[in-house]
């Protein structure tokens, strides 16, 4: 079956250290995007790709870093940079540009606690 | 600007039709509405979408007003594991990116 993989479902960061998140898809689609979910609240969007080896920034891009060196993988990297990393991420890819009318497939989620 | 308008939280009884309201005042011509939905820590879910006319499918029906400025997400028959936080969604066709809120939490009733 076709989807998004995210791993590790968890993850525990010291503060000051890097962490890079991964995100796999065998859908076939050109667009994947990553979220950040605090609490209570709905999804911020860090950063999304329309084609390999091109990115852009979401609106919370501070502190994030993505390569998209291949269409099934876009990797997020937390670096220490990021004030508050502590949050659920969630990466998503879609058909991509220019297919209005299409939906979003959404991995399960990466929760990352600092320590 | 989520650009949608949604309760923060609702209840429907167990087998009873789950009507949640979204206004999308300011949705442009070519915008589609989507509606997700998120069971706690997991991925959202696609549900539905529609741009002017209402859409059914086997989990939910759109009903979108005629102005555009709002819509109804029907769950026809509750059921305990339709609890969960909706959203609802206008994509935003300049750049393709879904811009969202904090949805509304319902929860169902025994």
């Amino acid at each position: 079956d076709g989807g998004i993989t995210q791993s590790p479902k968890y993850l525990f960061r010291k503060e000051g250290q890097n962490v890079t998140l991964s995100c796999e898809q065998n859908l076939n689609h050109d667009a994947m995007y990553w979220y950040r979910q605090d609490p209570g609240q709905g999804l911020r969007l860090i950063y999304y790709s329309q084609i390999v080896n091109d990115f852009q920034k979401g609106d919370i891009a501070e502190g994030y870093s993505v390569s998209r060196e291949k269409k099934e993988s876009f990797p997020l990297t937390v670096t220490s940079a990021q004030k508050n990393p502590t949050a659920f991420y969630l990466c998503a890819s879609s058909i991509g540009r220019g297919r209005l009318g299409y939906g979003y497939t959404f991995g399960s989620g990466t929760r990352l606690t600092v320590v | 600007d989520a650009k949608t308008t949604q309760p923060p939280s609702m209840d429907c009884a167990e087998g009873r039709a789950a009507n949640l309201p979204c206004n999308h005042s300011t949705i442009s011509g070519n915008e589609y509405v989507y509606w997700y939905r998120q069971i706690h820590s997991q991925g959202p879910q696609y549900i539905i979408h529609g741009l002017k006319n209402n859409e059914t499918n086997e989990m939910a029906s759109l009903i979108i007003t005629e102005d555009r400025k709002s819509s109804t997400l029907i769950l026809p028959h509750a059921t305990l594991r339709d609890t969960a936080v909706y959203y609802c969604i206008v994509r935003v066709d300049s750049n393709y990116q879904l811009i969202w809120g904090a949805g509304t939490k319902l929860i169902i009733k025994p």
